[in-house]
């Protein structure tokens, strides 16, 4: 099993381009979730989603959008990128609600926006 | 609302000493407890978990952390450090069976001397 994978691992924007990661896991979870990580910040929930064709914000949701079409994909897309959103991205998922199982992660993207 | 707090941005270590990340909570219910690791480059690996019973709990690599609920304290210790142990630390809270995922510490960052 490959697990949780992320493409791209990196990528350079410039302010207003958008773009879209995708996150895919072949462990049949229900749930999956996007953080970003930023220096001194830990980890912030972005978006996450119970199951396929559901998506509910996390704790910083905006100026993100995200679809998840197939149980196995969860897509975070950025629609104009921004300067504030170059961050390293995680992907994650796991069996059970997020609170209270463990949750997989995936290898990040590192993403700049110039 | 849950809060998380790692008081030790940085904690230098030699070799084979015996290490202790803190972790202090904030959460109104029965809390899950978690640590992960995550290698530079890489993404998060689960340590350990708390979610009931005997408060020490055994992780992966030799670690061990003890769930205080009078000082709100999940601490992660490993007897004696190995080079490889040098990574980011972080403690995360949830519970409750709400799908939102876990709130973060900022992390810890260990550093290994020779």
């Amino acid at each position: 099993n490959a697990g949780v994978t992320q493409t791209p691992k990196f990528r350079v924007l410039k302010t207003g381009q958008s773009m879209t990661l995708l996150c895919a896991q072949d462990m049949n979870h229900e749930y999956m979730y996007w953080y970003r990580q930023d220096p001194g910040m830990g980890l912030r929930l972005i978006h996450y989603s119970v199951g396929e064709g559901t998506t509910a914000k996390g704790e910083v949701p905006d100026g993100y959008n995200v679809s998840r079409l197939k149980k196995q994909n969860f897509l975070l897309g950025l629609e104009s990128a921004a300067p504030s959103q170059t961050s390293v991205y995680f992907c994650a998922s796991s069996v059970l609600a997020g609170s209270t199982d463990t949750q997989y992660f995936g290898p990040g993207t590192r993403l700049t926006v110039l | 609302a849950q809060s998380v707090t790692q008081p030790d941005i940085h904690i230098t270590v030699s070799e084979g000493a015996s290490l202790e990340l803190r972790c202090n909570y904030s959460y109104g219910a029965t809390p899950y407890l978690f640590w992960y690791v995550q290698s530079p480059g890489q993404g998060l690996q689960l340590l350990l978990k708390y979610f009931s019973g005997d408060t020490l709990v055994q992780g992966i690599k030799g670690f061990e952390a003890e769930f205080k609920r009078s000082q709100s304290s999940f601490n992660l210790r490993k007897p004696s450090v190995h080079w490889s142990d040098a990574a980011e630390y972080f403690c995360a809270v949830g519970g409750g069976g709400g799908a939102d995922g876990l709130t973060f510490g900022k992390g810890t960052h260990l550093i290994i001397q020779p």
